[in-house]
């Protein structure tokens, strides 16, 4: 079975804190996605990779950065969260034009 | 710019009727649509996947349709149960670029 997995479900951090959202998949996909999704906004594209070290910035890229050493992980880094930031973040992954599957999600609260 | 526009923004149900959703889009040039189903709290899972030659394709109880000279899809759910209570998405891929384009979802509720 497919499996995009996030670290975390529910996180809580502090206004101003260094954050981490990690999401691996297993599938050998080139594509991997970071979106946040706010209640009457849908889905927003932050950043996505085509490759290892490759990443393009999305529609609001800014407050976040990315890194992809391998294949399978991309992270997500706030570097200095702020309140405006408190979303549900989505990890997607896929191969070129297929169908993107996603993880769980982690609802992030910064407080 | 890539557009994809879903109404309704939210529908009311009762178990065991029908239902039709709607996507409309502007992406170009078109590779496919997808629709995928988030139940609260969840990521989204995929229900269709349709390319530019399809024009139906069913997934159990969802049907879903592509007019791709009019740019339109609808998501048919037949005799809906309370599991199928969730947001459903409409995304649009181009033949270029890597970025998926979404539509903002319609909340389904059925109820008892």
């Amino acid at each position: 079975d497919v499996k995009v997995t996030q670290s975390s479900r529910y996180l809580v951090k502090r206004t101003g804190e260094k954050v981490f959202l990690e999401c691996v998949q297993d599938m050998d996909h080139e594509n991997m996605f970071w979106y946040r999704q706010d209640p009457g906004l849908g889905l927003r594209l932050i950043y996505f990779s085509y490759d290892v070290k490759m990443k393009e910035k999305g529609d609001i890229p800014e407050g976040y950065s990315v890194s992809r050493e391998k294949k399978e992980r991309f992270s997500l880094i706030l570097e200095s969260a702020s309140t405006n930031q408190t979303s549900m973040y989505l990890c997607a992954s896929s191969l070129p034009q297929f169908q993107a599957f996603f993880g769980q999600g982690t609802r992030l609260t910064v407080v | 710019k890539n557009q994809v526009e879903q109404s309704p923004q939210s529908l009311i149900i009762l178990e065991g009727k029908n239902c039709t959703l709607q996507c409309n889009y502007t992406v170009s040039p078109f590779s496919n649509l997808r629709w995928y189903k988030q139940d609260t709290g969840r990521g989204p899972v995929s229900l269709t996947i349709m390319t530019f030659s399809e024009n139906t394709k069913s997934n159990g109880r969802y049907t879903a349709t592509l007019d791709a000279d009019t740019k339109q899809s609808s998501l048919h759910i037949t005799a809906s149960q309370l599991s199928d209570s969730a947001s459903y998405i409409c995304v649009v891929s181009a033949n270029s670029g890597y970025a998926l384009n979404f539509g903002k979802g319609t909340s389904l509720l059925v109820t008892p």
